[in-house]
């Protein structure tokens, strides 16, 4: 079945670390994108990628960073610059970037701070 | 800056029951809205998108509906049932001036709690 899988779905960062949160699409879109999603929040979009090689920043890009070498694949990396990075990290996709597409999402994975 | 609004913020109902969710959002120069289901610690599930040119779109016993010159879409669901418990969310895809071509903004959900 086509979807996104995002992993791990559970992460654990200590002070100073950076880690990365990884996302796959076998739905040959392209277009990629990563939101964080804090309680009572909505969805704040962090980093997009229309295509491969390229990315851009969202509203919230400090103290991330992603990078898209395959089109399959567009890892998130929350360096220890990002000073509040506790919440649920949510990868999407889409057939390309231009209106009247819809989104995909993967099913999440959630960060916590040791 | 566009911004969305989902009211109620909880709701809870009795099995059976028809109900309807709010979505508002203050710039009409939309492209389409999107609304999303959410269960506890899980991704978006993408319901029903409507296009601007919509006025409506149907799945099963979900209907939405879309009124871009004021700026609200309602999701109607019938018959609600205890799946049907989970976070909606409405999302609308408009320009952006800031470096992407298009940007989706997210409203803050209505949790909807189905009692059997």
């Amino acid at each position: 079945d086509g979807g996104i899988t995002q992993s791990p779905k559970y992460l654990f960062r200590k002070e100073g670390q950076n880690v990365t949160l990884s996302c796959e699409q076998n739905l040959n879109h392209d277009a990629m994108y990563w939101y964080r999603q804090d309680p009572g929040q909505g969805l704040r979009l962090i980093y997009y990628s229309q295509i491969v090689n390229d990315f851009q920043k969202g509203d919230i890009a400090e103290g991330y960073s992603v990078s898209r070498e395959k089109k399959e694949s567009f890892p998130l990396t929350v360096t220890s610059a990002q000073k509040n990075p506790t919440a649920f990290y949510l990868c999407a996709s889409s057939i390309y970037i231009r209106g009247g597409q819809p989104q995909h999402f993967g099913d999440g994975t959630r960060l916590s701070i040791l | 800056k566009q911004e969305v609004t989902q009211i109620p913020a909880a709701l809870s109902v009795p099995e059976g029951e028809n109900l309807v969710l709010n979505c508002s959002f203050t710039d009409s120069a939309i492209y389409n809205l999107q609304w999303f289901r959410q269960d506890p610690g899980k991704g978006l599930t993408s319901l029903l998108l409507i296009q601007s040119s919509q006025r409506e779109q149907t799945s099963g016993r979900l209907n939405a509906s879309l009124d871009k010159s004021s700026g609200r879409s309602t999701l109607y669901i019938a018959a609600s049932q205890p799946g049907d418990s989970a976070t909606y969310l409405c999302a609308v895809l408009s320009p952006n001036s800031g470096g992407s071509n298009y940007k989706l903004t997210f409203g803050k959900g209505t949790l909807l709690t189905v009692n059997p």
